[in-house]
């Protein structure tokens, strides 16, 4: 069965602190991989997005890492900042097919 | 200004009644997709459409409506059926429907419409 489980479930850290979110998938065969940030009643907003020859991607202080070959994923934040406090959510998609599988996404609360 | 809308962002309605969501895009993308999202749980295809005039189920479409008249549009509507409405539900769209290996197609998310029905 497709899935993606993402830990923390929900994460609260200091102002400038680094975090690191994880992101294990049994999706196959494995397309690629999107990491979404999503503000409260919001809709989701994409950080980065892998393939599978791509062990790492970074959009300013987000870094994104993927192991193909253990199926996980994290994203790291450094240098957290109040605006980084939202839901991130990662998602996988497989080979010929139309869907993506969305995990239920770590709840990031940065405090100052 | 190129986007997704969704109107419109918050809607009541009262048990019994069907309801309508709108979502227009202006990126001139192939693929919409309607998902809800519930608290604690990830986003689940209702409904999708790979090309107009043509729309498949998702996982959840029970109780629910499309059409795709129009590449633009992409409407939703929520049937006296669908037992649980009241959600928070995300419109999507991307250049093609197809996940292929290589292929990096992006989605992108409309603001969301929360349906309360009471």
């Amino acid at each position: 069965k497709n899935q993606v489980e993402q830990s923390p479930q929900s994460l609260i850290i200091l102002e400038g602190k680094n975090c690191t979110l994880q992101c294990n998938y049994t999706v196959s065969p494995f397309s690629n991989l999107r990491w979404y940030k999503q503000d409260t009643g919001r809709g989701p907003v994409s950080l980065t997005i892998m393939t599978f020859s791509e062990n790492t991607k970074s959009n300013g202080r987000y870094t994104a890492t993927l192991d193909a070959d253990t199926k996980q994923s994290s994203l790291h934040i450094t240098a957290s900042q109040l605006s980084d406090s939202a839901s991130y959510i990662c998602v996988v998609s497989a080979s010929g097919t139309y869907k993506y599988i969305f995990g239920t996404g770590t709840r990031l609360k940065v405090l100052a | 200004d190129g986007g997704i809308t969704q109107s419109p962002k918050y809607l009541f309605r009262k048990e019994g009644q069907n309801v309508t969501l709108s979502c227009e895009q202006n990126l001139n993308h192939d693929a919409m997709y309607w998902y809800r999202q519930d608290p604690g749980q990830g986003l689940r295809l209702i409904y999708y459409s790979q090309i107009v005039n043509d729309f498949q189920k998702g996982d959840i479409a029970e109780g629910y409506s499309v059409s795709r008249e129009k590449k633009e549009s992409f409407p939703l509507t929520v049937t006296s059926a669908q037992k649980n409405p009241t959600a928070f539900y995300l419109c999507a769209s991307s250049p093609s429907g197809q996940s292929s290996l290589g292929a990096n197609y992006e989605q992108y998310f409309g603001p969301g419409t929360r349906l309360t029905v009471t």
